[in-house]
């Protein structure tokens, strides 16, 4: 099956500086990438994410990259602020069954 | 749009005794719905998918028998935890999928088991 890898495992930015993240995967057949945003006892909110037939895409401050031959993938967040403090976690489908494997997740604090 | 309820959002119960958890599609049709297990300070990891109207798919490890599954419509999935015992304390969290890749998560329900 699909094994995600998610580097680092925690995180720690000043206020204003970039977030960086990052993921591997290992089945060349997935094809769908979401980036998640838990906050502690809540449900995954899902802030970005990107397909295969894409290679970068960015939504305000988020920005995510994919390196299909690499099978990599990274989530990128500029101009941090206190309330990007959360875990995010990388996830990996295949559109034959739509699982997502999910990384072991990335503990972000943000310093004011 | 697309909001995935959960219920109930945390239950207390006995080791021994069965909890059955709800999962509905409020403004969407369900073709798929997932059912994950998250223990504190770790990732998401998939149970088992179900689609309506058929048995559900159980991932490896995960015993069909103890973690009952059920879809019976295009909005609703219950997973009930038979014979519970206190290392099956975790947060049980739901997704549902219209169709396409995306999934949109329920709440979770936190167990926890005496």
């Amino acid at each position: 099956g699909e094994n995600v890898e998610q580097h680092p495992s925690t995180l720690s930015v000043q206020e204003g500086d970039s977030a960086v993240i990052k993921c591997t995967y290992s089945d060349s057949a997935s094809n769908y990438f979401p980036w998640y945003k838990q906050e502690l006892g809540k449900r995954p909110q899902l802030i970005i994410d990107i397909r295969s037939n894409v290679g970068e895409k960015k939504d305000q401050r988020i920005a995510v990259t994919l390196n299909k031959t690499a099978k990599h993938f990274s989530l990128h967040i500029t101009e941090t602020q206190p309330e990007d403090s959360a875990v995010y976690f990388c996830a990996a489908s295949r559109s034959n069954d739509y699982k997502l494997s999910f990384g072991a997740g990335t503990t972000v604090t943000v310093r004011a | 749009g697309a909001v995935v309820s959960q219920h109930p959002s945390w239950v207390i119960c006995k080791s021994g005794t069965s909890v059955k958890i709800e999962c509905r599609s409020l403004d969407f049709q369900a073709t798929t719905m997932f059912w994950y297990r998250q223990f504190p300070k770790q990732s998401l990891m998939l149970m088992a998918t179900s689609n309506e109207g058929s048995k559900a798919t159980y991932e490896q490890g995960v015993e069909k028998d103890k973690f009952l599954i059920n879809h019976a419509s295009l909005t609703l999935s219950t997973l009930t935890v038979t014979s519970a015992h206190p290392e099956d304390s975790s947060f049980y969290i739901c997704s549902a999928s219209p169709g396409a890749e995306e999934q949109y998560f329920g709440p979770g329900t936190r167990l926890t088991v005496t």
